[in-house]
């Protein structure tokens, strides 16, 4: 078990769709990521909130729009997907703040993604 | 190892022997280095991690080490088990404070009984 929760663990949705992933975590940390991960491919960064902020867009297109409600909860809206979007959508977390980078990161399971 | 294209590279390794995973770094400026495990149908797992004023680091049953002068880092795994079996990816901060994490092209490591 991790630390950090995905859910759903598995979602379907056609290209006219709307659908949100979710994650939390509840160990303090003030930086959450959003990563994509294509088979036998490292993840790729996409978006990073700090303090709740969004600090970093990887250039990530419109159709993905991430949210942050509060220190423990990120979410991704989805919309208008492509086919090639499908993938695993990995959250990640880490301390941020003073330790910036000099921290792991924490991964969830992922959101395995199947754009029909 | 590093490769281009889509196939990873695969390590075998023989039950009970010792594992050494390469990865070369891009970044001298890099100061911060991990190594995470990703099972199928997982996400990466945090093993361990060093800093670049650190050579060496151990863990229970692995080992970092790391090479700056040929920006260069391995994972060493004693006694491979079958739960060793999988992905591993190295990952670097290029400067302290951002966020924006640099991840190896994975090798997959392979146990045999």
């Amino acid at each position: 078990d991790t630390e950090v929760t995905q859910t759903p663990k598995h979602l379907v949705m056609g290209m006219t769709n709307k659908k949100s992933l979710k994650c939390e975590q509840h160990m303090g940390h003030r930086a959450m990521y959003w990563y994509k991960q294509k088979a036998k491919k490292p993840p790729e960064l996409m978006f990073v909130y700090s303090y709740e902020k969004l600090s970093i867009n990887e250039s990530v297109p419109s159709r993905f729009s991430p949210e942050c409600p509060n220190s423990s909860l990120l979410n991704l809206h989805l919309h208008a997907l492509q086919p090639e979007d499908s993938a695993l959508y990995l959250c990640a977390s880490s301390q941020g703040g003073a330790f910036g980078s000099n921290s792991p990161l924490h991964f969830g399971n992922g959101t395995r993604l199947t754009v029909t | 190892g590093e490769s281009v294209g889509l196939h990873l590279p695969t390590l075998s390794v023989q039950e009970g022997d010792n594992s050494i995973i390469n990865c070369a770094y891009s970044n001298s400026a890099s100061d911060y280095f991990i190594w995470y495990k990703q099972e199928s149908g997982k996400g990466p797992q945090f093993i361990i991690d060093i800093r670049s004023n650190m050579d060496k680091r151990q863990g229970q049953r692995v080992t970092v080490l790391l090479n700056k002068t040929v920006k260069h880092l391995s994972l060493q795994i004693a006694a491979t088990q079958p739960g060793d079996s999988a992905v591993y990816f190295c990952a670097e901060a290029p400067t302290s404070g951002t966020y924006k994490y640099i991840f190896g092209t994975g090798t997959r490591l392979k146990v045999l009984a």
